[in-house]
C-alpha cells in the first residue's frame, strides 16, 4: 500500500519569508515517481515537479526547490523569498511503475500556504 | 487540445438523477484518468485507461459509478442515481505515458467538474 502524509495543515508567511512543505511517503515499491501539484484559489491542479525514486538529486527552479531524501522517505519543498500569489494548497503525491510507465496518484491530504502582504 | 479539457465545470443535480461528466485529454495522450476530490482532501483514484481500455477500476466507490473511452480519445464517467454524498470535484488527468519518453509520465489535470447534489 502506498500512503502520503502532509503533516502541515495550513502555513501561514509574511511575504518575502522563506517556507518549507513536508512531504513523507510510505511504499514498498523500489521504482516510483514523486509529484508537487499547486492547486491555486481558482481550483485548478497545475503540475509543479516530478521525481524518480532513482534520482535523489535536489532540483531548483528559480524560487522553488526539492530535497528528496529515500533515507528518511520525503521529498520536502522549499519556497525562496515567497510572494502573495504562491497562496495554494500544495499537493505531494505518489506513483507506483508498472509496465514502463507511473500509474495511478495517491495524493497527500495537502498543505494550505498563505502568504501575507 | 492545449490541454485537459473538463465539462460541465459546474453541474448541480437533483438526488436520484443521473449525471454525465466528459473529459477531453491532451492530444495524443495514452493514460487517461479519473479523480475524485473532497472540500479539504487530495484528489483520490476512480480509475484509469490506456487508449480504450480500462486496466484499472479499483477505485470506483459502487456500481452507480461507471467510465468508458470508447475511441480511446474523450472519456465520460457516469453516475446513475446520484446521492448527496457523491457531491465533489471530479478530476480528469492525462499522461502521454510512452516508454520511450521519460516526460511522459507526468500526469496533467483538468480543472475539474464540481458537482453538487441537491
Amino acid at each position: 500500500a502506498q500512503k502520503v502524509t502532509q503533516a502541515q495543515t495550513e502555513i501561514s508567511v509574511v511575504e518575502k519569508e522563506d517556507v518549507t512543505l513536508d512531504c513523507v511517503y510510505e511504499t514498498r515499491d523500489t521504482t516510483y515517481y514523486l509529484f508537487w501539484y499547486k492547486q491555486p484559489p481558482s481550483g485548478e491542479l497545475v503540475f509543479l515537479i516530478r521525481r524518480n525514486s532513482f534520482d535523489e538529486q535536489n532540483e531548483i527552479s528559480g524560487r522553488y526547490s526539492w530535497n528528496f531524501q529515500k533515507s528518511t522517505s520525503s521529498f520536502n519543498f522549499t519556497i525562496t523569498a515567497s510572494q502573495v500569489v504562491d497562496s495554494a494548497v500544495y499537493f505531494c503525491a505518489l506513483s507506483f511503475f508498472s509496465s514502463g510507465s507511473a500509474r495511478q496518484l495517491t495524493f497527500g491530504s495537502g498543505t494550505q500556504l498563505t502568504v501575507l502582504p | 487540445g492545449a490541454g485537459v479539457s473538463q465539462s460541465p465545470r459546474y453541474k448541480v443535480t437533483k438526488r436520484g438523477q443521473d449525471v454525465a461528466l466528459r473529459c477531453d485529454p491532451i492530444s495524443g495522450h495514452v493514460s487517461l484518468y479519473w479523480y475524485r476530490q473532497a472540500l479539504g482532501q487530495g484528489p483520490e483514484f476512480l480509475t484509469y485507461f490506456n487508449y480504450e481500455a480500462q486496466q484499472d477500476k479499483s477505485g470506483l466507490p459502487n456500481d452507480r459509478f461507471s467510465a468508458e473511452r470508447p475511441e480511446g480519445s474523450i472519456s465520460t464517467l457516469t453516475i446513475q442515481r446520484t446521492e448527496q454524498r457523491d457531491s465533489a470535484m471530479y478530476r480528469c488527468a492525462s499522461s502521454l505515458a510512452r516508454l520511450d519518453s521519460f516526460s511522459g509520465n507526468t500526469i496533467y489535470f483538468g480543472e475539474g467538474s464540481w458537482l453538487t447534489v441537491v
